[in-house]
């Protein structure tokens, strides 16, 4: 069965620290992974994604993410925080050959930034 | 920003009362999403559209009916609104295989059962 896992429910972080999210994924076939950020009241926003080629992948606001395939993960990280980073993160898959193109989305993780 | 707006954004109803949540897109996209999103659970998918009159269940559709008869418009049904649909309510659309799945959602709809 299709599943994502962010294990932090709560992650709280200084302004300036670095930062990383974790996710992890199980998914039969070849993954399309994205992480999304949603602000307080707000619908998601998509943050970046990774289909295929480098497994480094840049995303908006200075954010970026490894797939690893061997461990099933796709962590979302960024050097330097800022105060207006606080916001729920969503780790979702998506998988190819699925003509539906649906996605399966992690229970999210809160980041608090500490001024 | 995608196109797609959501209304209402806010109701309070009553229990058992039938309830109409739209969305609507002016993107042209083929495929559609409803979604809930509560507290601890992340997002949830109840139904979704990949065409005109093309709808199917999604993981927690008991309660919910849809419907999409135009493109651009997707509708999300509850019939008889219970306290457990208290939540708030996303759709998303999304384009063609090119785009490689990519969903963009509307601004949500917070709807409470009383």
């Amino acid at each position: 069965a299709q599943s994502v896992t962010q294990p932090d429910i709560h992650i709280t972080v200084s302004e300036g620290a670095s930062l990383e999210l974790r996710c992890n994924y199980s998914y039969g076939a070849t993954p399309y992974l994205f992480w999304y950020v949603q602000s307080p009241g707000q619908g998601l926003q998509l943050l970046l994604k990774y289909f295929s080629g480098d497994t480094l992948v840049q995303g908006i606001k200075g954010f970026e993410a490894e797939f690893k395939r061997s461990q099933s993960s796709f962590n979302l990280r960024k050097p330097s925080v800022h105060w207006s980073d606080a916001a729920e993160y969503f780790c979702a898959v998506g998988a190819e050959g699925s003509t539906l193109g649906r996605l399966y989305f992690g229970r999210g993780t809160q980041l608090t930034v500490w001024p | 920003d995608a196109g797609i707006t959501q209304s209402p954004r806010h109701k309070v109803t009553e229990t058992g009362t039938p309830v109409t949540l739209r969305c609507h897109q002016t993107e042209n996209h083929r495929y559609m999403y409803w979604y809930r999103q509560d507290p601890g659970h992340g997002l949830r998918l109840i139904h979704y559209s990949y065409g005109v009159k093309d709808t199917d269940k999604g993981e927690v559709s008991d309660g919910y009916s849809v419907s999409r008869s135009k493109t651009e418009d997707f509708l999300l049904t509850l019939e008889s609104a219970t306290s457990s649909q208290t939540s708030v309510y996303f759709c998303a659309i999304r384009g063609d295989v090119a785009l490689h799945y990519e969903q963009y959602f509307g601004p949500g709809t917070r709807l409470t059962v009383t």
